[in-house]
């Protein structure tokens, strides 16, 4: 069965300081991978994605994610962050292949931005 | 362009009752999956419908039905009404069966007292 870890709950990050959202899976063949963005009470916003190809991503806002094979691992990364990122942010890992489109998620980094 | 659209935005229910939540994917997308987040948790899935045909089930019990009309949009049912079902309820489009991006619409809040 997929499943995704994110260890980090909340990380507080001062205003233009960059930021690293670390995210693990688990699956058996390669995954499709996803992080998506959600302000409160709304619902989730696609940042980035990967399905195959080069490791490292880029998405929207500035945001970028390498995807590690050896480490199970899809980190998001941002070099300055806005005080507009605080956010939740989610991991999710994406079935393949007789699954259809199931996301499994993580349980999210909750991202404060400190003036 | 329209994105997903979800309604209604809030509900409260009593205990025991029935709900039903709708779902309008972006157009042109024929897959629709629906998810549950409670409060602090990542969403979980509950179903994926492609097609008109029910193509994923997540861990959730029979109370939890779906079905997806002729021009793509879902609804998700909910019966006997249980205060554990409170959370926030996403639906998500996406163009094909697998392998695709989904995008989200803002979900409908469910409170059950």
């Amino acid at each position: 069965a997929q499943s995704v870890t994110q260890p980090d709950i909340h990380i507080t990050v001062s205003e233009g300081a960059s930021l690293e959202l670390r995210c693990n899976y688990s699956y058996g063949a390669t995954p499709y991978l996803f992080w998506y963005v959600q302000s409160p009470g709304q619902g989730l916003q696609l940042l980035l994605k990967y399905f195959s190809g080069d490791t490292l991503v880029q998405g929207i806002k500035g945001f970028e994610a390498e995807f590690k094979r050896s480490q199970s691992s899809f980190n998001l990364r941002k070099p300055s962050v806005h005080w507009s990122d605080a956010a939740e942010y989610f991991c999710a890992v994406g079935a393949t292949g007789a699954a259809g489109n199931k996301l499994t998620f993580g349980g999210g980094t909750r991202v404060l931005v400190k003036p | 362009d329209a994105g997903v659209t979800q309604s209604p935005t809030h509900l409260i229910k009593t205990r025991g009752q029935q709900v039903t939540l709708r779902c309008s994917p972006i157009s042109g997308h024929k897959s629709v999956s629906w998810y549950q987040q409670v409060l602090g948790q990542g969403p979980q899935f509950i179903f994926q419908y492609y097609e008109k045909e029910e193509r994923g089930r997540g861990n959730f019990p029979d109370r939890f039905s779906a079905r997806q009309f002729p021009n793509y949009s879902s609804e998700l049912n909910v019966n006997a009404l249980l205060l554990g079902d409170s959370a926030l309820y996403l639906c998500a489009s996406s163009l094909l069966w697998g392998g695709t991006e989904a995008f989200f619409g803002q979900g409908t809040r469910l409170t059950v007292v």
